[in-house]
């Protein structure tokens, strides 16, 4: 069974400081997608890394997919209140198309 | 463009009791599925259509729950009768070939079974 873990589960830290959060499998994954989740609404989706190594930039959050395409991590710089939710990452199994999802890491930026 | 819409957006039930769920896709997108989320973990995948055929329902409790997506487009996803242990968040998604992997969420529907 391919898992996906995250870490940390939970993070709160101050506006201002950076932060990383990871995503590890066994697995290899065809492509790995980051989504966001706020309180009361669905993920949203914020990038998808499909190549070993690649880097992908969305304003102050920088995502990595590991070398072998089994991990991955979001750096987030300068964090602010508005980054404060849940993050997802999801990984693409080509064998049934479908995504194996990590449990998430909640964030909570403080002003 | 429109959203994936899902109604209603919370349901207080009793146990033993039935629900359903209704959800709108994205124009256009083949692929429909439907997610339960329990607090603090991620979303576990119940069933997942393409167009109106079944490709996974091998996680979809099926003594209670049950799912259709008629002509292809809405879908609507029933429980019954329900129990405690359904408490969650059912969320629906949808995507469009060859992006499968980039599904697009509903709000989600939160159910509380008492």
């Amino acid at each position: 069974t391919q898992l996906l873990e995250q870490s940390p589960q939970f993070l709160s830290i101050q506006e201002g400081e950076n932060l990383t959060v990871y995503c590890n499998s066994s697995s290899v994954f065809s492509s790995l997608q980051w989504y966001r989740q706020e309180p009361g609404e669905g993920p949203v989706l914020l990038v998808t890394v499909v190549t070993g190594g690649e880097v992908k930039k969305l304003k102050r959050l920088t995502f990595q997919f590991g070398d072998a395409r089994k991990d991955s991590s979001l750096h987030i710089t300068a964090a602010q209140p508005g980054d404060t939710g849940l993050y997802l990452c999801a990984g693409g199994q080509d064998s049934n198309y479908q995504l194996i999802w990590g449990a998430g890491t909640k964030l909570i930026i403080k002003p | 463009e429109a959203g994936v819409a899902q109604s209603p957006r919370y349901k207080i039930i009793e146990k033993r009791q039935s629900v359903a769920f209704w959800c709108n896709p994205i124009s256009g997108h083949a692929t429909l599925y439907w997610y339960q989320q329990i607090l603090g973990q991620g979303p576990k995948l119940l069933i997942q259509f393409q167009n109106n055929g079944v490709v996974d329902d091998s996680q979809l409790p099926k003594d209670r729950f049950s799912a259709e997506r008629l002509k292809g487009v809405d879908s609507t996803l029933k429980i019954q009768p329900a129990k405690l242990e359904d408490s969650a968040v059912y969320l629906c998604a949808s995507s469009s070939g060859p992006n499968v992997y980039e599904q697009y969420f509903g709000p989600g529907t939160r159910l509380t079974v008492t």
